[in-house]
């Protein structure tokens, strides 16, 4: 019931295409849903996160979209660049605590 | 800007030995936190740490690890006798309240090798 689960593992988008990663939770304690860029060798780094009571949020290129009856968030990067090209982590925690539950990860790589 | 800092960025140990990874969280930062990848896997919450003791940990953080903040700047992770499954990555985080929506912010890892 902790887990969240994403999808694809994979992704490869020429640049100025789309990205989408999506995501989906169980367990509806969960009250905050942060997305992570991850470079390698590197440690995650907070993207943009969001709260259950609001079904998007913007930030320059890239855009969460949340359905909470569904229980399933997505990341979108618009524009893609090369630079875009990294590990995305979906995370959801609740309580405080920081004790952040991780996705499996999307490894994106964008083509010039 | 400031950053949260790990030592070493790499320790190869053999089996059953004791290894100690350090990590200096960001100076004005309360909370502070253990997470691990292994390589390939996601990131695993292992152990937050508050105010000189344990907040909150996982079913990973077993006897075999301890944490413990011997200086007001230093924040470390041991593990007692390594096992070759603990290889990973192991990542040190600070935040500066409990808050959820505070971000926490994460070291570049110190990636552990058991042999």
């Amino acid at each position: 019931q902790q887990q969240v689960k994403q999808s694809p593992q994979s992704l490869i988008v020429q640049k100025g295409g789309i990205s989408i990663i999506n995501c989906a939770y169980e367990n509806t304690a969960f009250d905050y849903f942060p997305w992570y860029q991850q470079f390698p060798g590197k440690g995650p780094a907070l993207l943009i996160a969001i709260r259950p009571d609001v079904s998007e949020k913007k930030e320059g290129r890239f855009t969460i979209s949340f359905n909470k009856s569904a229980k399933q968030f997505s990341l979108h990067i618009m524009d893609s660049q090369p630079g875009d090209s990294a590990t995305y982590f979906c995370a959801a925690n609740s309580g405080g605590y920081q004790k952040v539950t991780f996705g499996t990860g999307t490894k994106l790589q964008v083509i010039p | 800007e400031p950053e949260v800092t790990q030592t070493p960025s790499h320790q190869v140990t053999q089996m059953g030995q004791e290894v100690i990874l350090r990590c200096v969280p960001i100076s004005n930062h309360l909370y502070f936190y253990w997470y691990r990848q292994i390589l390939g896997q996601k990131v695993e919450f292992l152990v937050s740490f508050y105010n000189n003791e344990i907040s909150e940990k996982s079913e990973i953080f077993d006897d075999q690890f301890s944490v413990e903040r011997p200086d007001g700047s230093n924040f470390t992770l041991k593990i007692r006798s390594t096992k070759l499954e603990d290889s990973a990555m192991y990542f040190c985080a600070s935040s500066e309240n409990r808050a959820v929506n505070t971000e926490a912010f994460f070291g570049q890892g110190t990636r552990l090798t058991v042999v």
